[in-house]
């Protein structure tokens, strides 16, 4: 399978604390995108990652890439109630298609 | 606003009973493509399409047909639907690499 692998399935955290969110695939790739769903809503794309870049950030997410371990990671800081969703990664091999994983859903208790 | 927006949001239907999901989206992007979604399996691709008149299978396209008259339209269709065919289903649009996705449409076969 194409398909990204996220770790953990689940994840439930307090307000204010962090939440790191790993991804693992196993093709090469163009570049690795994190997207959100909130529970039955269309996916919200957060942040896009090329092959040859290691470190991102957008707001309060912080993406790593390690490409010759095949891993991402995506890092929430100071988390809010309003960040409880599904999350997901998506790899392009440059193939017309992205390969989504299965998610980890992230609670934040208020 | 910069949307994509899929009608009927649900619908519940019985086997063989063809029916259309439609795909609208107003940003003028060449790259279309219909997913779906399935506990446990993630979101998987349908068919895509690159551009007017080109259209593609994806990953899971038995039992399913698209077309891509105009740009801003790539209706679904399922001829014969079957009970395996109940789903999440979602169209995406691109631009600049990122995905931009409609609400859903919820499909139960029965």
């Amino acid at each position: 399978s194409q398909q990204g692998e996220e770790d953990p399935q689940a994840l439930s955290i307090q307000e204010g604390e962090n939440a790191t969110m790993n991804c693992s695939y196993k093709t090469s790739i163009n570049n690795l995108q994190w997207y959100r769903q909130n529970s039955g809503r269309g996916l919200v794309h957060l942040i896009l990652i090329r092959s040859n870049e290691r470190e991102k950030h957008s707001g309060r997410l912080r993406v790593t890439l390690d490409t010759s371990k095949k891993s991402s990671s995506l890092l929430i800081t100071a988390s809010r109630a309003a960040d409880t969703a599904s999350y997901f990664c998506a790899t392009d091999p440059g193939a017309n298609n992205l390969f989504f994983g299965t998610g980890t859903r992230l609670t934040v208790i208020p | 606003e910069a949307q994509v927006t899929q009608n009927p949001r649900y619908l519940i239907t019985v086997t063989g009973k063809k029916l259309t999901v439609t795909c609208s989206q107003n940003m003028n992007h060449e790259y279309m493509s219909w997913y779906r979604q399935d506990p446990g399996l993630g979101l998987r691709q349908i068919y895509y399409s690159m551009n007017v008149e080109v259209t593609d299978k994806g990953d899971v396209p038995e039992g399913y047909k698209v077309s891509r008259k105009e740009k801003r339209n790539f209706p679904l269709i399922l001829e014969s639907p079957s009970p395996n065919q109940t789903s999440l289903y979602f169209c995406a649009s691109e631009g600049t690499g990122e995905l931009f996705f409609g609400e859903g449409s919820r499909l139960t076969v029965l």
